[in-house]
């Protein structure tokens, strides 16, 4: 069973600081996607990486790709209350091309 | 643009009745998802369709159907619903299957709970 492993699962800290989420796998990827969940809603895609070792940055969120395609990351400098929401890793397999879903993590900016 | 409706809201249904969640979406897209959203364990593949006519088990099918008659409609169907199968429901549509690059789009959710 493939499994990808978000942490931390819940992540409070206050406005102006920076934090890492982390997302990982024994198994390598041909692609990861991160996508944001606020409540009532449903997710909504942030980025999609492909390339071990690939950086992306969207103002002032940095996902990066592991190496070895197994494992990602997500950097926000300066969070801000905005930044509130669950934040999902999602990969594709490459056995049967469906996306599986890290469990996600809680993160609350508070001002 | 509506993108990816679904109905009802929610919904508070007794076990051992027959329930049917509606999805449909608007953007021409050829792939179709449906998951569940239980805390702690993520969003789990129930079904998928990669284009119309098609459809797929996923991880956590055992309970549900579907159909994909058109390109538009995604329909979940609990045939006798259980307490287990209380969950918030999302369905997704991205424009094609297997692809990295693909981007889910999903709609608002059903929370049901069976009781």
């Amino acid at each position: 069973t493939q499994l990808l492993e978000q942490s931390p699962q819940f992540l409070s800290i206050q406005e102006g600081e920076n934090l890492t989420v982390y997302c990982n796998s024994s198994s390598v990827f041909s692609s990861l996607q991160w996508y944001r969940q606020e409540p009532g809603e449903g997710p909504v895609l942030l980025v999609t990486v492909v390339t071990g070792g690939e950086v992306k940055k969207l103002k002032r969120l940095t996902f990066q790709f592991g190496d070895a395609r197994k494992d990602s990351s997500l950097h926000i400098t300066a969070a801000q209350p905005g930044d509130t929401g669950l934040y999902l890793c999602a990969a594709l397999t490459e056995s049967n091309y469906q996306l599986i879903w890290g469990a996600g993590t809680k993160l609350i900016i508070k001002p | 643009i509506a993108g990816i409706t679904q109905a009802p809201t929610s919904q508070i249904l007794a076990a051992g009745r027959r329930m049917t969640l509606r999805c449909t979406q608007d953007m021409r897209h050829n792939a179709m998802y449906w998951y569940r959203q239980d805390l702690g364990l993520g969003l789990r593949l129930i079904h998928y369709s990669n284009t119309a006519g098609t459809t797929g088990k996923g991880e956590v099918p055992d309970g549900y159907s579907v159909s994909r008659a058109n390109t538009d409609d995604f329909p979940l169907t609990l045939a006798s619903a259980v307490p287990s199968q209380t969950s918030v429901y999302f369905c997704a549509s991205s424009r094609t299957s297997g692809s990295g690059y693909n981007e889910q789009f999903f709609g608002p959710g059903t929370r049901l709970t069976v009781l």
